[in-house]
């Protein structure tokens, strides 16, 4: 089967740098997207990483090492607004599919 | 774009009444889904189509569920009769097939099961 495992809670200052890690296990791989989602909102798409290495978008980057199973996503210059649930997902390997499977997500809190 | 849309935005109903959501996809996409969020089980992929035609509806708890999707521009997920234990927070999504890492989240429906 397909799993995906994610810290359950981080906790970071005010503009600090903070690192939300996804390891996966899945017979296929076709790349690891990240999603946020605010409390009473709905989860929006963040970045999506393909091959190996860093994706850079503003103060958020996303990072993949394909050999590893492994990916992260830091978020720089932390704001209050960064607080949220962070989820890692992948494309359901098993067949010509769109299903995406979700982590369990990562709570972010940021403190003044 | 308008984006997802979904309503009602909060239904509050009796065990054992049916409940209808409804979804409005983004226009062009041709995948969508239908998602539940509780806290014990986090999010749940119900049911998703392709180009209107059910796909995958594994994930469909049991027969109380239902699913369909008339046209590209619309879909519901029904639940006849409802129970306490599926108060969630249902969400529909949908994408392009090219993208499928990245779906567009409707705010989602509330639904609370007295």
């Amino acid at each position: 089967g397909q799993s995906l495992e994610q810290p359950s809670e981080v906790t970071a200052v005010e503009g600090a740098i903070v690192q939300i890690n996804c390891t996966y296990q899945t017979s296929g791989f076709y790349g690891l997207s990240w999603y946020q989602q605010h409390d009473g909102g709905a989860p929006t798409f963040l970045s999506y990483n393909a091959l190996d290495g860093l994706e850079e978008t503003g103060r958020f980057s996303s990072f993949l090492s394909r050999s590893d199973s492994y990916g992260y996503l830091l978020l720089q210059e932390l704001q209050m607004k960064d607080s949220a649930s962070y989820f890692c997902a992948v494309r359901d390997p098993s067949g010509a599919t769109n299903k995406l499977i979700f982590g369990t997500g990562t709570l972010l809190a940021v403190q003044p | 774009d308008a984006g997802v849309i979904q309503s009602p935005r909060h239904e509050v109903t009796e065990m054992g009444q049916e409940v209808t959501l409804r979804c409005k996809p983004i226009s062009g996409h041709d995948y969508l889904f239908w998602y539940r969020q509780t806290m014990m089980r986090g999010l749940e992929l119900l049911i998703y189509f392709n180009n209107n035609v059910p796909i995958d509806d594994s994930g469909m708890p049991e027969d109380r569920f239902s699913a369909k999707m008339p046209n590209a521009s619309f879909s519901t997920l029904k639940i006849q009769p409802s129970e306490p234990r599926d108060s969630a927070v249902y969400f529909c999504a949908s994408s392009e097939g090219t993208r499928a890492y990245e779906q567009y989240f409707g705010p989602g429906t509330r639904l609370t099961v007295t």
